[in-house]
Parts: C-alpha cells; sequence; structure tokens
C-alpha cells in the first residue's frame, strides 16, 4: 500500500501570507496527485489534480506542484475563506489520503 | 450536472448492520464506478472499497473485505453499502464518491452519518 504523509497537521497564518502544505509519498505516484479542502460540516472539495492542474472553479490563489514521492499545496495571500482541512491523495495504485492538515487564521 | 445524494444519519447498536444509499443523477450511472470512503470523527479519509455499476464488479481495501459489501441497483442509478458486525470503530461519516475517469474524486455525496451506540 502507498502510504502518504502530509504536513503540517495544523497550522496558522494570517490574512493575505502565503503558505504552504506537504506531502510526501511512500514510493513514487508519477504525479497522481490530488489536493482536496474540507471545510467544517461539507463534502471534500477538489482543489488540484496530477499534482498541479486547477480543477474547475478554483481561485488562481491555489497552485500544486511536486514529482516522484514530494508534493506541495500553495495557498497564495490568504483569505478568510480558505479555512478548512486540506488533504492530498494518491490515485496512483488505488487511492490513499494524507492525513489532513487544519488551516486555521492567526 | 452530477448529484449524489446519500441516505441520512443512522443510529445503530454494536453488533447490528447498516445498510446506506448513494443515488446518482446527471450522468450515465453504469459508466463510472463509485467509490465510498470513510472519515472518522476529526480524522482523514479512507478509501474502502469501489464498485462498476456496469457489471457489479467490486475492490476493497484489505482493512475493509469482510466489513463492507457493495451493490447496485441500476434501475434507480444507486449504489449500496452495507456494513456489518459494528462496533464504535465504525462510527464515522461514510462518503459515496465518483472518480473522474483520469482518478482523482470529482463528485462526492454529502456524507452519511452512522453513529454506533447501545
Amino acid at each position: 500500500d502507498i502510504q502518504m504523509t502530509q504536513s503540517p497537521a495544523s497550522l496558522s497564518a494570517s490574512l493575505g501570507e502565503t503558505v504552504t502544505i506537504e506531502c510526501r509519498a511512500s514510493e513514487d505516484i508519477y504525479s497522481n496527485l490530488a489536493w482536496y479542502q474540507q471545510k467544517p460540516g461539507n463534502s471534500p472539495q477538489l482543489l488540484i489534480y496530477d499534482a498541479n492542474s486547477l480543477a474547475d472553479g478554483v481561485p488562481s490563489r491555489f497552485s500544486g506542484s511536486g514529482s516522484g514521492t514530494q508534493y506541495s499545496l500553495k495557498i497564495n495571500s490568504l483569505q478568510s475563506e480558505d479555512v478548512a482541512s486540506y488533504f492530498c491523495q494518491q490515485y496512483n495504485n488505488y487511492w490513499t489520503f494524507g492525513g489532513g492538515t487544519k488551516l486555521e487564521l492567526k | 450536472q452530477v448529484k449524489l445524494l446519500q441516505s441520512g444519519a443512522a443510529l445503530v447498536k454494536p453488533g447490528a448492520s447498516v445498510k446506506m444509499s448513494c443515488k446518482a443523477s446527471g450522468y450515465t450511472f453504469t459508466d463510472y464506478w463509485v467509490s465510498w470512503v470513510k472519515q472518522s470523527h476529526g480524522k482523514s479519509l479512507e478509501w474502502i472499497g469501489e464498485i462498476y455499476p456496469n457489471s457489479g464488479a467490486t475492490n476493497f481495501n484489505e482493512k475493509f473485505k469482510g466489513k463492507a459489501t457493495l451493490t447496485v441497483d441500476k434501475s434507480t442509478s444507486t449504489a449500496y453499502m452495507e456494513l456489518s458486525r459494528l462496533t464504535s470503530e465504525d462510527s464515522a461519516i461514510y462518503y459515496c464518491t465518483r472518480p473522474d475517469s483520469e482518478g482523482w474524486f470529482a463528485y462526492w455525496g454529502q456524507g452519511t452519518l452512522v453513529t454506533v451506540s447501545s
């Protein structure tokens, strides 16, 4: 099974700040990686697929990068509506999720 | 547009079973696999398994073999998941989701909360 290690588990940032969340796979997943945003009481929503492709309707302040086993999600100019939990997911071999990052406002 | 409408919350006793539903609309139900995902309170997400409505073929996360049974009713475009021999560890929100053809989970149901308690 492919393990996904996500960091940090929680993050506190100020409005307008840039934040980065990391995800490491236990083996090469060939950019078969997605990022999801989940707000309290809601289902996860797709943000990024194929490591760096923005899903429809997602603001351009979100971006993804990485390859091989190392991936990251960057949020530029943090907005209040970005307060949520974020999860990475590999789909190279079935599906595995990272442990999640809870993003709060400082 | 694609919609996945899940059944309501369930309160069930330890040792019992629960069956939940996921009604799909906005696309050809038999063309796409349907996956199920578990989210325990305050925790991350676990893929349980998937079913291909056209054939009924299934694949499971080893952890959930023997725990989850997946079925479909093609006539109503509805997928079902039954969880058996419930314990407190099964208390969670369960999502149905439809992957995009390339593998990421493009569409999610609203979730079904299962609480196991005597």
